[in-house]
């Protein structure tokens, strides 16, 4: 299976800070990954796909980059509605596998 | 517009079943990888299984493999998922999730609300 690492686990952040979530698997998958958002009670949202494609609609403040083994999620100039948990994802193969999350808090 | 809404959750003994459905709208249903993936309280995503869009083919996580069974009905565009077995484990929060695209990618761009399934011991 294909273990994915976030890393941090949490980070304090203020409004207008840029933040990075780093993402590590366990081996190579090319860009098979994806990025999501999700907020307290809520189902998860798609940000980003095959590491670096924004999905419709999303805010281009997010960017993905990375190939491989190593991604990294950016969140330019953090908003208010930005404060959540992050999740990768791996889609090379199954098992399907998720980070840990990282959760972005004030 | 996508909706996905998941039913079928509850309170069950340990070694009791349930079946979970979810009743898609707002696409061609039958033409999407569609997947579970569960929530523990307090815990991250576990992707759980998928079955491909004519449904003859699925894939299962090992920590449900030989207890759970993903299926559809594409004339009613609905998506299952028989549980036997249960353990206290299984306890989360079960969402369906649509594949972005119709050329398989395993990335999800629309969820349903959830399901919650609790195991008592």
């Amino acid at each position: 299976d294909i273990q994915m690492t976030q890393s941090p686990s949490s980070v304090s952040a203020s409004v207008g800070d840029r933040v990075t979530i780093t993402c590590r698997a366990s081996q190579g998958i090319s860009n098979w990954l994806a990025w999501y958002q999700q907020k307290a009670g809520k189902a998860p949202n798609l940000l980003i796909y095959s590491a670096s494609n924004f999905q419709s609609g999303v805010p281009s403040r997010f960017s993905g980059s990375g190939s491989g083994t190593d991604f990294t999620l950016t969140i330019n100039s953090l908003q208010p509605e930005d404060f959540a948990t992050y999740y990768c994802q791996q889609a090379n193969s199954f098992p399907l596998t998720f980070g840990g999350g990282t959760k972005v808090e004030i | 517009e996508v909706q996905l809404v998941e039913s079928g959750g509850g309170l069950v003994q340990a070694g009791g079943s349930l079946r979970l459905s979810c009743v898609a709208s707002g696409f061609t249903f039958s033409s999407y990888v569609m997947s579970w993936v569960r929530q523990a309280p307090g815990k991250g995503l576990e992707w759980v299984s998928s079955i491909i869009g004519g449904g003859g083919t699925a894939y299962y996580a090992d920590s449900v493999k030989g207890r759970f069974t993903i299926s559809r009905d594409n004339s009613k565009n609905t998506l299952y998922l028989l549980m036997n077995s249960l353990r206290a484990e299984d306890t989360a929060i079960y969402y369906c999730a649509k594949d972005r695209v119709e050329t398989i990618m395993y990335f999800f761009d629309s969820w349903g609300q959830g399901t919650l399934v609790t195991v008592s011991s």
